[in-house]
């Protein structure tokens, strides 16, 4: 199925390290998501976006709807180890309720 | 805790077989969506349902069904079941179509 380009795929970075992943469509989105996944749980919601050039932050993410409409960042400062795990973002189209998820990047944190 | 629950939370089977998913939405919300993901991959949408009727269909095999209760649970029925059926399966739910989706823990289906 159709899906949004993440990247990284995957990054290892040391404890209190910056982190910056991004997600990119070729289509113009409305609202922007992204989720935290945990080794063998479910998707958790950590932002929410619904307007270009928003920026919102939820303790050290922040996240930010990229004003083309096309792309999204996701920003975590002074990385812990429990922010291993997989982050998604997921956008939704103009015209269209569906969400479309991005392949995932993976974050590892070297302690 | 998102407040969608799922059960089993695990499930091993054998080849051929059929087995049920569960998926209890969010308190007040009327749309669940169904997901599979397989090992290191990304989520698959399978089917979506409003109020108890079927809205969109993803990449769901036709040896799978699914279907919405007059009190919004949702159950994901697998048959015939093949070793690559093995996966997370998740559903999420969410107010209406198109609000922001909340996700269950998932079930992890192993097929022997």
């Amino acid at each position: 199925g159709q899906q949004l380009n993440q990247s990284p795929q995957s990054m290892f970075i040391q404890e209190g390290e910056d982190v910056s992943m991004n997600c990119t469509s070729s289509s113009i989105f409305n609202t922007w998501l992204w989720y935290k996944q945990d080794p063998g749980e479910g998707p958790v919601l950590l932002i929410a976006l619904y307007k270009a050039g928003e920026l919102t932050s939820n303790g050290r993410l922040t996240a930010q709807f990229g004003i083309t409409r096309k792309d999204s960042f996701l920003n975590i400062s002074a990385s812990i180890p429990s922010d291993v795990g997989i982050y998604f973002c997921a956008g939704q189209g103009s015209g269209t309720y569906k969400y479309i998820f991005g392949t995932g990047t993976r974050l590892k944190v070297l302690a | 805790d998102s407040g969608v629950t799922q059960t089993p939370k695990h499930l091993i089977t054998a080849t051929g077989q059929r087995v049920t998913l569960r998926c209890s939405p969010r308190s007040g919300d009327l749309s669940v969506y169904w997901y599979q993901q397989s090992l290191d991959q990304g989520l698959q949408f399978l089917i979506h349902y409003y109020n108890g009727e079927e809205r969109a269909k993803g990449n769901i095999l036709e040896r799978f069904s699914a279907q919405q209760f007059p009190d919004l649970h949702s159950e994901l029925n697998l048959s015939s079941l093949e070793l690559g059926d093995s996966a997370l399966y998740f559903c999420a739910s969410s107010v209406a179509v198109g609000e922001t989706q909340y996700f269950g823990p998932g079930t992890r289906l192993l097929v022997l």
